[in-house]
């Protein structure tokens, strides 16, 4: 079944305490990014990948990292942890980035910093 | 370059149609549609490539003016199951190529 899975899918952290959410996708697609939404705000980008070992900043990058060390694989890492970064957060992946792809998303992982 | 969306909630009894707009500043080149569901991911409804192109899934279509920048969902005859937050979303453009933009979200709340 092609799927996108994200662990884990509820945390409860403490501000400062560095955590990682994982990112699986088993369709053999390109691009994959990290989206945060937050009530009245949509989704909004953090990070994306075109490829293995190619990332860049979305639009709300500020206090995360991430890497793609492999075609399926795409954590995303948070240093230092804030209340400000705590929300809903989906791992979303398409065959590439050229117009109209599907997204496939995974089903959401919900942090709290406190 | 998030997109626009409008109205931002909206209240139906079965059986009544929705439009729900999608609007955007930049070049649009693509717009995808996605319904999530209290608590869940977003799920893919519908992508419109071609300006002038229309979608239908269902009761539910789309139509894209490329020229207007702006897109619109319609849902026809909805259905309790029609509820949700529906997103649209672009490609960014220009420096911002490889970006994917959406917009804040429309509530549709279907009542019996």
């Amino acid at each position: 079944e092609a799927q996108v899975t994200q662990n884990p899918r509820y945390l409860i952290t403490v501000t400062g305490k560095k955590l990682t959410v994982t990112c699986s996708q088993n369709m053999n697609h390109e691009y994959m990014s990290w989206y945060r939404q937050d009530p009245g705000l949509g989704l909004r980008q953090i990070y994306y990948s075109m490829n293995v070992e190619v990332t860049d900043k979305g639009d709300v990058p500020e206090g995360y990292k991430v890497s793609r060390k492999e075609k399926r694989n795409f954590p995303l890492i948070l240093e230092s942890p804030s209340p400000n970064q705590t929300s809903l957060y989906f791992c979303a992946s398409s065959l590439s980035a050229e117009f109209g792809n599907t997204i496939y998303f995974g089903e959401g992982s919900w942090l709290t910093v406190v | 370059q998030q997109p626009v969306q409008s109205p931002q909630a909206v209240i139906l009894r079965e059986g009544e149609d929705a439009v729900i707009n999608c609007s955007s500043s930049k070049a649009l080149y693509s717009v995808h549609w996605y319904r999530q569901k209290h608590g869940e991911a977003p799920v893919f409804l519908m992508i419109l490539l071609k300006g002038g192109e229309q979608k239908g899934h269902e009761k539910i279509s789309a139509s894209f003016n490329e020229k207007k920048q702006q897109s619109s969902l319609y849902l026809t005859a909805s259905q309790l199951s029609y509820s949700g937050t529906y997103f649209c979303g672009t490609e960014g453009v220009g420096y911002n190529f490889n970006k994917f933009y959406f917009g804040s979200g429309t509530k549709l709340n279907v009542k019996p």
